[in-house]
């Protein structure tokens, strides 16, 4: 079954620090791994999209890694700031097959304290 | 072109209501999706179009719900006698199809609907 778990469910940081979001999957044939963000009450914003053949991509403080032969991607955000708190949500696409070729995660709710 | 719009952004109905939803794609993007999310949990597809074609309903999508995208443009999402449980935002995204990044996906600021 074409399944994306992220972890973990909820993230609580302090401004300034880094942390690391994960995401796994089990889609197959897989086409590209994609994270957004989604701030409350808003639509969801693409960050990055990685094909099999990237293993990491950055946008601003934002790094993307992605592991196609163990299935897996982090986000990793640097010197986090409190408009970083949001949910993250990682999808994967699959060559063919059906929801429109998107398989959703559930995301990661990250709360940055002052 | 600014992006995904979507209308109304906010909508509140009482239970046995018909709603009717609007999105306005990109304007160059053939592929247009409906995904429907509520607190706390990620976007659940619906249905999407490539062009005015529907290629595929979840069975999400009870016989209540009907979507349409007559001309290939704008798509509208209609819930006939609301339902409590219907409650939630609803997200439009559209894309282009074909190359490396098949698929992705610019999303509206969704439609939140509240029934009472």
């Amino acid at each position: 079954k074409n399944q994306v778990e992220q972890s973990p469910q909820s993230l609580i940081i302090l401004e300034g620090k880094n942390c690391t979001l994960q995401c796994n999957y089990t889609v197959s044939p897989f086409s590209n791994l994609r994270w957004y963000k989604q701030d409350t009450g808003r639509g969801p914003v693409s960050l990055t999209i990685m094909t099999f053949s990237e293993n990491t991509k950055s946008n601003g403080r934002y790094t993307a890694t992605l592991d196609a032969d163990t299935k897996q991607s982090s986000l990793h955000i640097t010197a986090s700031q409190l408009s970083d708190s949001a949910s993250y949500i990682c999808v994967v696409s699959l060559v063919g097959g059906s929801q429109g070729n998107l398989i959703f995660g559930k995301g990661t709710k990250l709360s940055v304290k002052p | 072109d600014t992006g995904v719009s979507q209308d109304p952004r906010h909508k509140i109905t009482k239970r046995g209501q018909n709603v009717t939803f609007r999105c306005d794609p990109i304007s160059e993007h053939n592929r247009l999706y409906w995904y429907r999310q509520t607190l706390g949990q990620g976007p659940e597809f619906l249905t999407y179009f490539q062009n005015e074609a529907q290629l595929e309903k979840s069975r999400l999508l009870s016989d209540r719900f009907s979507a349409e995208r007559p001309k290939g443009s704008f798509s509208t999402l209609e819930i006939q006698r609301t339902e409590q449980g219907d409650s939630a935002m609803y997200l439009c995204a559209s894309s282009s199809s074909g190359g490396m990044y098949t698929g992705e996906l610019f999303f509206g600021e969704g439609s939140r609907l509240t029934v009472l």
